[in-house]
């Protein structure tokens, strides 16, 4: 019964394509977060939705468009990826100040 | 701007030992400080947390000292084990109802037999 769980778990694609990770949370949990972990382990925020309404937006490239269909997913599509895009991301949801469930991460590598 | 600074950026801890991993903020909206424990290939996990209303909070071998009027904060690991090598990451929340967390930079720690 994974809480919150993401996929794919890894993911190797060309410069230039398009991709998509997903994510869902079966924990009722009002509010989701996208995170970037870089090679030096910074945790970045992304995005945050609440109730399917994006709440932040970090500086993010446009490239970078989250969508969120009901309040239990939040995927993340990227447009024409570049290198710098490498990382893992994680998505992750809470309900109000408590804490945060993480899911395992997408490693993205782009060749 | 980091809003959350952690110390030390790596640690090594023998079996047996006192680990050690210290945290500072300045925004004294602040009002919930958990820390993380990710393992590799993992995601974070929530290990303990603290309100600003107590200065010390222990599970098992894990405690956070906390200092308000410093504004620190630090998780003490006793008896460290093998086990317990991972990145620890402090945090803190503004303490609106969106969960906002702002993340230290993390620590590695490694605890050898």
């Amino acid at each position: 019964d994974t809480a919150v769980s993401q996929t794919p778990k890894y993911l190797v694609t060309q410069m230039g394509n398009d991709k998509s990770i997903k994510c869902e949370q079966n924990l009722g949990h009002d509010t989701m977060y996208w995170y970037k972990q870089d090679s030096k382990k910074f945790l970045k925020i992304m995005f945050s939705y609440n109730n399917k309404e994006l709440i932040i937006n970090e500086t993010v490239p446009n490239r970078f468009s989250p969508k969120s269909p009901d309040k239990a997913h939040l995927n993340l599509h990227i447009n024409s990826l570049e290198l710098g895009d490498s990382a893992v991301y994680f998505c992750a949801s809470s309900r109000g100040t408590d804490g945060y469930t993480f899911g395992s991460g997408t490693r993205l590598t782009v060749v | 701007q980091q809003q959350v600074k952690q110390s030390p950026q790596s640690l090594i801890v023998q079996k047996g030992g006192i680990s050690i991993i210290n945290c500072a903020y300045e925004n004294t909206a602040f009002d919930y400080f958990p820390w993380y424990q990710q393992f590799p290939g993992k995601g974070p996990a929530l290990l303990i947390a603290i309100r600003p209303d107590v200065s010390e909070k222990k599970e098992g071998r894990f405690t956070i000292s906390f200092n308000k009027s410093a504004k620190q904060f630090s998780l003490h690991i006793m008896d460290s084990q093998p086990g317990d090598s991972a990145t620890y990451f402090c945090a803190a929340d503004p303490g609106s109802t969106l969960g906002r967390l702002y993340f230290g930079r993390g620590t590695q720690l490694t605890v050898w037999p």
